[in-house]
């Protein structure tokens, strides 16, 4: 079963705009992470944020947790075709194995 | 350094018979985890292995199955195939106790 979802489930903008994905999740986490993965290919790494943390910037991403609402999101700053992608948030409650559960993911267009 | 590598990259197979899908961890990554990715979803967590042993594993039947080797490289096994079993299937690597996690490109898995 899937821990959270994203939403919107499908995002399309034109490039140069912002592009802004929530997720929830449902229990308690040490800390959340951000993933993006093109064409049904492998999953890139964006960026982590703790539970203690609020923000966090990487680059053109800002990514905020609020813990007491179970919710995140990722803002993605001036938007490019590159940019196209799915996004997912993934958390791991940190009990044993590394296990990360991923929500269903955001589909991103960036029209040109 | 060699990022995480699969093989292979595409696999039909048919209902019944039994798959082997490997992956190369990153180098100096020590623990592997596998990822069942179904059309449209997020990916679920099958299992994970450090230094060679089970180390978590998610909601799934025994006929899914795993070997970690000593140069980390890992290998999934499926048996008795189903039509369900059909999906992307990833490997990612990590350092223990490490939460980000390094995905290789996926095996596309289709039973018929």
């Amino acid at each position: 079963s899937q821990q959270g979802e994203e939403d919107p489930q499908a995002l399309s903008i034109q490039e140069g705009e912002n592009a802004t994905m929530n997720c929830s999740y449902k229990t308690s986490i040490n800390n959340l992470q951000w993933y993006r993965q093109n064409s049904g290919r492998g999953l890139v790494h964006l960026i982590l944020i703790r539970s203690n943390e609020r923000e966090k910037h990487s680059g053109r991403l800002r990514v905020t947790l609020d813990t007491s609402k179970k919710s995140s999101s990722l803002l993605i700053t001036a938007s490019r075709a590159a940019d196209t992608a799915s996004y997912f948030c993934a958390t791991d409650a940190g009990q044993g194995a590394q296990k990360l559960v991923f929500g269903q993911g955001t589909r991103l267009t960036i029209n040109p | 350094e060699t990022g995480v590598t699969q093989s292979p990259t595409h696999l039909i197979k048919t209902r019944g018979q039994q798959v082997t899908l490997r992956c190369s961890s990153q180098s100096g990554h020590n623990t592997v985890s596998w990822y069942q990715q179904a059309l449209g979803q997020g990916p679920q967590f099958i299992f994970q292995y450090y230094r060679e042993e089970e180390n978590g594993r998610g909601n799934f039947p025994p006929r899914f199955s795993g070997l970690q080797f000593p140069n980390y490289s890992s290998e999934l096994n499926v048996n008795a195939l189903e039509l369900d079993d059909s999906a992307l299937y990833l490997c990612a690597s990590s350092l223990a106790f490490l939460p980000t996690q390094y995905f290789g490109p996926g095996t596309r898995l289709t039973v018929l």
